[in-house]
Order: C-alpha cells, then structure tokens, then sequence
C-alpha cells in the first residue's frame, strides 16, 4: 500500500538557517504529493502541493520538488523564521483512492 | 467563512462510556474524514465519505462509527470508550477525492477535537 516515510524530528534550528525536511514515498500509479503544517494548538494546512513528475510547490518562502526517480519531496527553505516553528506534514494521495496518507511529522523549532 | 467546525475541542471520558464528536462544513464539499492523530505516529484515517448517505471504513475504523445523513455533517461516534482511543481527531473534507481542478482535491482541516478516556 501507499506509505510516506518523513525525517524523524525534532528539528532545532537559529533564525535564517538553511532548512531541508526529507520526505520519500511509496505508492501505485501517480500520486499528488502535499506538505501540510501544523502550528501549535491548530489543525493541519496545506502548505504546497504537486500533482505531477518534476512539478515544484511553493509558498511562504518554502519548495518542495516532485522527483519521480527518486519517489522524494523534500521541503525546503533558506532561510527559517522563529515563526516556522511547527510541525510538517509530508503527504500523499494515490491515482486511484481519496485518501490521504500522512507521513509521521517533523516538529520543527527555530530559535531566535 | 467558518470552513470545518469541530466540537468539542477538549472531552475527558470514562472506560465505557459513549460520545459522538461533531464536524460541519459549510463549504459544501462532498468529501468528508475522520482522523486520529497520536504523538510521534502522523494521522490515521478512522473513516470517510464520499457524500451523504456513502460512508467507508479508513485505516482504523474499530471502535468508531459515523453516519453521513447530510453534506454538512459528519459526526464520530465513539460507542465504549477505552483508553487506546484517548488521541486528537480530526476531521477535514474536500471537494473532490482526485483530479479536479486546481486545488479541489485539497483538505481542509478542523482545529480537531483533544479526547482524554481515564
């Protein structure tokens, strides 16, 4: 079945470090791949999303690139802000299902 | 715009007694689901809808229930809590499952429900 393996956490990191949180996968057909964030005390929201092989999400100064070949999505940004401090959620949703299957969670701490 | 409303946010129970959390979207999405997030373990799909009166068992369906009788509704029901179900739920919906435009595929969550079972 369709698994989301994400780097285990936590994160710890000063204002302005380069970030990268791994994300590889496994899934039948053509998945859409998602990073959601969880902020302290919220639901999840969607961060960025890419449908198809090579696509690149973006938003909030945060990428993630969909690499076929090597089944990744690693999110990432250059320069992390105290208030990036969350929880990333790695996810994806196969061809053929409605289902969303999440990665474990990265919890992310910036420091100023 | 409220989006996905949960109630309770906090609940604390006893072994073997019942509740049911609710979930309401007024974005009119067809797709709505039910998930358990536990500390170091990411969400869980308890159930989901493809649209009302259509319901189907996720990942971990034992122990829960839910009915779709509406496109807002989804309500949990939890019949003989134990403490294997004290976690954070979820619920979230969508417009479609797959495809679709820009963006329809995509899930709104709820600001979850915290369940404590003593």
């Amino acid at each position: 079945g369709d698994s989301v393996t994400q780097m285990e956490g936590p994160v710890t990191l000063s204002e302005e470090a380069f970030l990268t949180i791994n994300c590889t996968y496994t899934a039948t057909g053509y998945p859409s791949l998602f990073w959601y964030v969880q902020y302290p005390g919220e639901g999840l929201q969607l961060l960025l999303k890419a449908t198809k092989a090579d696509d690149k999400g973006s938003n909030k100064g945060f990428e993630a690139t969909y690499r076929k070949e090597t089944t990744s999505f690693h999110l990432e940004k250059g320069s992390v802000q105290v208030s990036d401090s969350a929880v990333y959620f790695c996810a994806l949703r196969g061809g053929s299902n409605y289902k969303l299957t999440f990665g474990k969670g990265t919890l992310l701490t910036v420091n100023p | 715009n409220a989006g996905v409303t949960q109630t309770p946010k906090f609940r604390i129970l006893k072994i073997g007694q019942s509740m049911t959390l609710q979930c309401t979207q007024d974005m009119n999405h067809n797709y709505m689901y039910w998930y358990r997030q536990d500390p170091g373990m990411g969400l869980k799909l308890i159930y989901y809808s493809v649209g009302a009166g259509i319901t189907d068992k996720g990942e971990v369906p034992n122990g829960y229930n839910v009915s779709r009788s509406t496109t807002e509704d989804f309500p949990l029901r939890l019949e003989l809590a134990a403490p294997s179900q004290t976690s954070v739920y979820f619920c979230a919906s969508s417009l479609t499952g797959t495809g679709g435009s820009t963006g329809a595929n995509v899930l709104t969550f709820g600001a979850g429900s915290r369940l404590t079972v003593l």
